[in-house]
């Protein structure tokens, strides 16, 4: 029973380049998370997702930033036009629903030089 | 305010000593309380859940205080491998996981 599938696990984009990180949840899993963690920081909160619908974006920057969940296929993360600053690592959680816990995949680190 | 504070340490203990956490939360409303470990440049993973009565599990033991606000996570017995962040979660409406920023105990021979 695999667990939270990230890819790329490592990434590397010129400032300007697009970013796209993908996340599979667990096997009966609806609802995806997407953290962002800073290099000695904490766990920040992106956005929040169940199939086709983003249910709570708070977190994500105004701009450049995008995440999809479609029927069909993986969670998307998409950071446009990317800079120095956009380096960190994405992480990707699921649960199988509301008020459960959630797993987390190990991670895309984004390197942008 | 933050939803979740934690002490970010590095609390440095030898061996075999007895290690506590506490982290507090602003959201009188908050609904579950997790802690998570994270080792260095690896992914969150859950510890335990914690407990209005309090719960232990082998040498980790976690307490609720919801009138204070707080959560704590206590370490007997602390082995090498204990080295790590970890980090108390709070949700709120049950979909929703706040993340501290950690506490790094580092476990010395």
């Amino acid at each position: 029973n695999a667990g939270v599938m990230q890819n790329p696990r490592h990434l590397v984009r010129r400032r300007g380049q697009e970013a796209r990180l993908r996340c599979s949840p667990m096997k009966g899993h609806s609802h995806v998370y997407w953290y962002r963690q800073l290099p000695e920081e904490g766990l920040k909160f992106m956005v929040y997702l169940q199939k086709e619908n983003i249910i709570d974006e708070s977190g994500m920057p105004k701009e450049r930033f995008s995440a999809e969940f479609p029927k069909e296929g993986p969670s998307i993360l998409r950071i446009q036009q990317v800079v120095r600053g956009d380096s960190a690592a994405y992480f990707c959680a699921s649960s199988p629903g509301s008020g459960n816990t959630i797993y987390f995949g190990e991670g895309s680190w984004l390197t942008v030089v | 305010r933050k939803e979740v504070e934690q002490d970010p340490g590095p609390f440095n203990v030898p061996e075999g000593a007895t290690v506590a956490f506490n982290c507090t939360y602003s959201n009188s409303a908050s609904q579950s309380f997790f802690w998570y470990r994270q080792d260095c440049r690896k992914e969150p993973k859950l510890l335990m859940s914690v407990y209005s009565s309090g719960n232990e599990d082998g040498r980790f033991t976690a307490q609720l205080n919801r009138a204070s606000q707080y959560i704590s996570l206590l370490i007997r017995d602390s082995k090498l491998s204990d080295s790590a962040t970890y980090l108390c979660v709070v949700t709120s409406n049950f979909n929703k996981f706040y993340f501290g920023s950690g506490t790094k105990l580092n476990v010395k021979p």
